[in-house]
């Protein structure tokens, strides 16, 4: 079946700009995850959807970073006025109920230039 | 603050070794423990994992060692092969399907 996907693969944007990054989930899935993944900070959390639950966003590293999640399935992460240090791969997972498995999309590579 | 702590950085092992990859973490709450392959390009994957109550746990060549006294486990990986290399995760959590916290992973090598 279908995995995780993300969009767009790859983005270049300008500092200040604003960007948005999406994913799909498998279907079924009701949780969902953010990380983001650094040469210098490695693989970390950012935000967490489970069902009709409030989000945990304690990894937000700051308030330009903001997701939803629309209808319990897709989620868009946005940044605000992207700054160079926020270069970096975008990875979404997800989870069937009850399941400990996260599964992980190929992810969005963001340039800040 | 680094919750998990992984090492080596990178190993390089001949086709045929063992590859092992050790862990530690700080919070006791920490119940889940599994380990992502992760290949360039693409996102990773899991490739096992192993609760606090058992102290060993195999699949095929790929092999968890929990020690939860010393809050410590690794990956031993048996007759390395070339297709292994690759990055290698480990991670923790506090409950199923909650948010994972990643070491710092280790790129492993595998020369034929």
């Amino acid at each position: 079946g279908a995995g995780v996907s993300q969009s767009p693969s790859n983005k270049v944007t300008e500092k200040g700009k604003d960007v948005e990054l999406r994913c799909d989930p498998i279907s079924g899935h009701t949780a969902l995850y953010w990380y983001r993944q650094s040469l210098g900070q490695g693989l970390e959390f950012l935000i967490y959807f489970q069902g009709n639950s409030a989000p945990d966003k304690s990894g937000l590293p700051s308030d330009r970073f903001s997701a939803e999640r629309t209808g319990g399935s897709v989620s868009t992460l946005t940044i605000q006025r992207t700054q160079q240090e926020d270069s970096a791969v975008y990875l979404c997972a997800s989870s069937s109920p009850g399941s400990d498995t996260q599964y992980f999309g190929p992810g969005t590579r963001l340039t800040v230039l | 603050q680094q919750q998990v702590k992984q090492s080596p950085q990178s190993l390089i092992v001949q086709k045929g070794g063992i590859s092992i990859i050790n862990c530690a973490y700080e919070n006791t709450a920490f119940d889940y423990f599994p380990w992502y392959q992760q290949f360039p390009g693409k996102g990773p994957a899991l490739l096992i994992a192993i609760r606090p109550d058992v102290s060993e746990k195999k699949e095929g060549r790929f092999t968890i060692s929990f020690n939860k006294s010393a809050k410590q486990f690794s990956l031993h990986i048996m007759d390395s092969q070339p297709g292994d290399s690759a990055t290698y995760f480990c991670a923790a959590s506090k409950a199923a399907g909650n948010k994972l916290t990643f070491g710092g992973g280790t790129r492993v090598l595998v020369k034929p």
